[in-house]
C-alpha cells in the first residue's frame, strides 16, 4: 500500500482532458513538501515529467500541467493523444518515513 | 548527453550477494546526489536509497533495504554502486539509478533515469 494514493486507472478519447489526483497527508504532500510526476510508457524507464508541483522540464508539451492543494496533487493532461498511454507516478518526501515516496502508479488508456 | 547505465543485475539465490553499478556520463558526477529506485514485477516505483553530491556523503535508506543494502559512489569513475546482500524473493525487481536534483534536499526530484538493470532472487 503505497504512501501516496492514486487512481489505478484513468481514461479519455483522443483530444479530451483528463486529470491524476495524488492523495497523501500531513507527513508528505500536507506538509509542504513538493510534489513530482513521472510518465512511464510501457517497458521503458521513467521519464520526469513535472517537477516541484507545477513546472516541466524543457521538452515536455505544455498538455501537461501539476497542481498542489493541501493533501493532495492533480496532474492534468489536456489534448489526449495516443503515445500520452503509460503509467504515471506521482512523488514526494515523507518526514515520517524519511525517505522519497511514489504514489501507486495511474495507468492512463487512450480509447 | 547525459547518460546513466545500470549494470551487474542477474540471478541470485535467497541470501546471496549482488553489486549494481551506474555509470554517469554528461555531467558533473560529484556534484549531485544520486538515488536507487526499483519496481517489482507488475508493480509501482519503490524508492530505495540515496547517496548526496558536493563531498557531503550522505546517504539514506528505505526500511524495506536498511541493513542489507549499502550504496556508494566512485567520483574519479563517475560510478554510483548499490552493494546488495542477504537478497530475498520480494528484492526482485528492475533497480533503475537516478539523477537527483532541486534546491532542498527534501524537494529534490530524480531528473534523469538509467534504463534499469533486472535482479532476479529466486532458488
Amino acid at each position: 500500500q503505497s504512501v501516496l494514493t492514486q487512481p489505478p486507472s484513468v481514461s479519455g478519447a483522443p483530444g479530451q482532458r483528463v486529470t491524476i489526483s495524488c492523495t497523501g497527508s500531513s507527513s508528505n504532500i500536507g506538509a509542504g513538501y513538493d510534489v513530482h510526476w513521472y510518465q512511464q510508457p510501457p517497458g521503458t524507464a521513467p521519464k520526469l515529467l513535472i517537477y516541484g508541483n507545477n513546472n516541466r522540464p524543457s521538452g515536455v508539451p505544455d498538455r501537461f500541467s501539476g497542481s498542489k492543494s493541501g493533501t493532495s496533487a492533480s496532474l492534468a493532461i489536456t489534448g489526449l493523444q495516443a503515445d500520452d498511454e503509460a503509467d504515471y507516478y506521482c512523488q514526494s518526501y515523507d518526514s515520517s518515513l524519511s525517505g522519497w515516496v511514489f504514489g501507486g502508479g495511474t495507468k492512463l488508456t487512450v480509447l | 548527453e547525459v547518460q546513466l547505465v545500470e549494470s551487474g543485475g542477474g540471478l541470485v539465490q535467497p541470501g546471496g550477494s549482488l553489486r549494481l553499478s551506474c555509470a554517469a556520463s554528461g555531467f558533473t558526477f560529484s556534484n549531485y546526489a544520486m538515488s536507487w529506485v526499483r519496481q517489482a514485477p507488475g508493480k509501482g516505483l519503490e524508492w530505495v536509497s540515496v547517496l548526496s553530491g558536493g563531498g557531503g556523503g550522505g546517504t539514506d535508506y528505505a526500511d524495506s533495504v536498511k541493513g542489507r543494502f549499502t550504496i556508494s559512489r566512485d567520483n574519479s569513475k563517475s560510478t554510483l554502486y548499490l552493494q546488495m546482500n542477504s537478497l530475498r524473493a520480494e528484492d526482485t525487481a528492475v533497480y533503475y539509478c537516478a539523477k537527483y536534483a532541486g534546491m532542498k534536499w527534501q524537494n529534490y526530484y530524480m531528473d534523469v533515469w538509467g534504463k534499469g538493470t533486472t535482479v532476479t532472487v529466486s532458488s
